[in-house]
């Protein structure tokens, strides 16, 4: 059974301070995307890596895709109040399999 | 575009009742994902519908659990009877195969006392 690991699970920092969340897995994946939940709101796309060792930038966030394609880290430099919210990653192969989340506070 | 569309936003349903849950997707997408959101087991896709053929129904946890796709545009999830431990958010999402990517609607609220 192909399992995504989310660590931590819950985060809480000041606004302007750096963090990373991690996602890893046993298994090799096609595709992995992050995705980012409000409350009462489904999951939203921030962005899909397809290479391992790729790394995507979107605004303060910076994503990598590990070399072997099997975990993938999520940097947020200098975080923001609106950053708060359940980040979620899910690789793809023949099936789509999503990670349980960080849950991700940012305090003003 | 509005989006997916989901409906009832919440329920709040007795054990042993039938609860019916609504879907909308996106015009023109042709997949449509069913899921659904726990703290304990996080998100897990139920079933997988692509040009309205169910592809994938692994997820499905039991006979008491069914979905459709009548149309191109509209699926139903339909748990018969419901149990207290079917309590959680139901999500579609919809997506067009080309782009990859799933565009997820608001979510059900399902409580079954």
């Amino acid at each position: 059974t192909q399992l995504l690991e989310q660590s931590p699970q819950f985060l809480s920092i000041q606004e302007g301070e750096n963090l990373t969340v991690y996602c890893n897995s046993s298994s090799v994946f096609s595709s992995l995307q992050w995705y980012r939940q409000e409350p009462g709101e489904g999951p939203v796309l921030l962005v899909t890596v397809v290479t391992g060792g790729e790394v995507k930038k979107l605004k303060r966030l910076t994503f990598q895709f590990g070399d072997a394609r099997k975990d993938s880290s999520l940097h947020i430099t200098a975080a923001q109040p609106g950053d708060t919210g359940l980040y979620l990653c899910a690789g793809r192969d023949d099936k789509i399999i999503f990670g349980k989340g960080t849950r991700l506070h940012i305090l003003p | 575009d509005a989006g997916v569309i989901q409906s009832p936003r919440h329920e709040v349903t007795e054990m042993g009742q039938e609860v019916t849950l609504r879907c909308k997707l996106i015009s023109g997408h042709n997949s449509l994902f069913w899921y659904r959101q726990t703290m304990m087991r996080g998100l897990e896709l139920l079933i997988y519908f692509n040009n309205n053929v169910p592809i994938d129904d692994s997820g499905m946890p039991e006979d008491r659990f069914s979905a459709k796709m009548p149309n191109a545009s509209f699926s139903t999830l339909k748990i018969q009877p419901s149990e207290p431990r079917d309590s959680a958010v139901y999500f579609c999402a919809s997506r067009l195969d080309s782009l990859n990517e799933q565009f997820f609607g608001p979510g059900t609220r399902l409580t079954v006392l």
